[in-house]
């Protein structure tokens, strides 16, 4: 059965505190790998996609890369606004139809 | 585009009510899909959809689950005889098929059942 797993539940980071996510999957065939970051009281919002294995994407302070078994997101000098929960989701189900999230890490940046 | 709305926000509701969400997706994606969320948990599948035609179903959705995207517009999910497990937030995505992995979020519905 497709899974994902993510850790650590929580991390909390001085501002330019920087660090990494991991995001560990089990999935016959890997039709794709995603970011989201969720806001509190909002649906997740899409960040990247990875399909192959030493793929790397950027975005401002947010690095995503890929291996054949983990997916990390680094943290680049974070800013109290890149407070949320950051979702890991795998491409799933016989025709790859569907998203499969992990449970997400709270990240808390204090400035 | 305004993006993906979901309609209500919040619906509290008592035991062995039907409620009804509704869903307006992204006007030019043709995949629509919903998703369960509680807390501390990621978005969990539900259905989803490819114009008007309901494709796949979680096989943890209950029959007392039913959804409809009819003329592939917005599309409803109703949930006949509400049980306490039932409270969660209810959130619909759309995307096009040529990215499925890159979906658009609702704001979501958070169902309460007292």
């Amino acid at each position: 059965e497709d899974q994902v797993t993510q850790s650590p539940e929580a991390l909390r980071l001085q501002e330019g505190e920087s660090s990494s996510l991991n995001c560990s999957y089990t999935v016959s065939g890997l039709r794709g790998l995603f970011w989201y970051r969720q806001d509190p009281g909002k649906g997740p919002e899409f960040l990247f996609t990875l399909y192959s294995a030493g793929e790397e994407k950027e975005k401002e302070r947010l690095k995503a890369t890929l291996t054949k078994k983990e997916s990390f997101l680094h943290i680049t000098a974070p800013k109290p606004e890149d407070s949320a929960t950051y979702l890991c989701a795998v491409q799933a189900g016989e025709y790859g139809n569907k998203l499969v999230f992990g449970a997400g890490t709270i990240l808390r940046v204090k400035s | 585009d305004t993006g993906v709305s979901q309609d209500p926000r919040h619906k509290i509701t008592k035991r062995g009510q039907n409620v009804t969400f509704r869903c307006d997706p992204i006007s030019e994606h043709n995949r629509l899909y919903w998703y369960r969320q509680t807390l501390g948990q990621g978005p969990e599948f539900l259905t989803y959809f490819q114009n008007e035609a309901q494709l796949e179903k979680s096989r943890l959705l209950s029959d007392r689950f039913s959804a409809e995207r009819p003329k592939g517009s917005f599309s409803t999910l109703e949930i006949q005889r509400t049980e306490q497990g039932d409270s969660a937030m209810y959130l619909c995505a759309s995307s096009l098929v040529v990215s499925i992995g890159e979906q658009y979020f609702g704001p979501g519905t958070r169902l309460t059942v007292t």
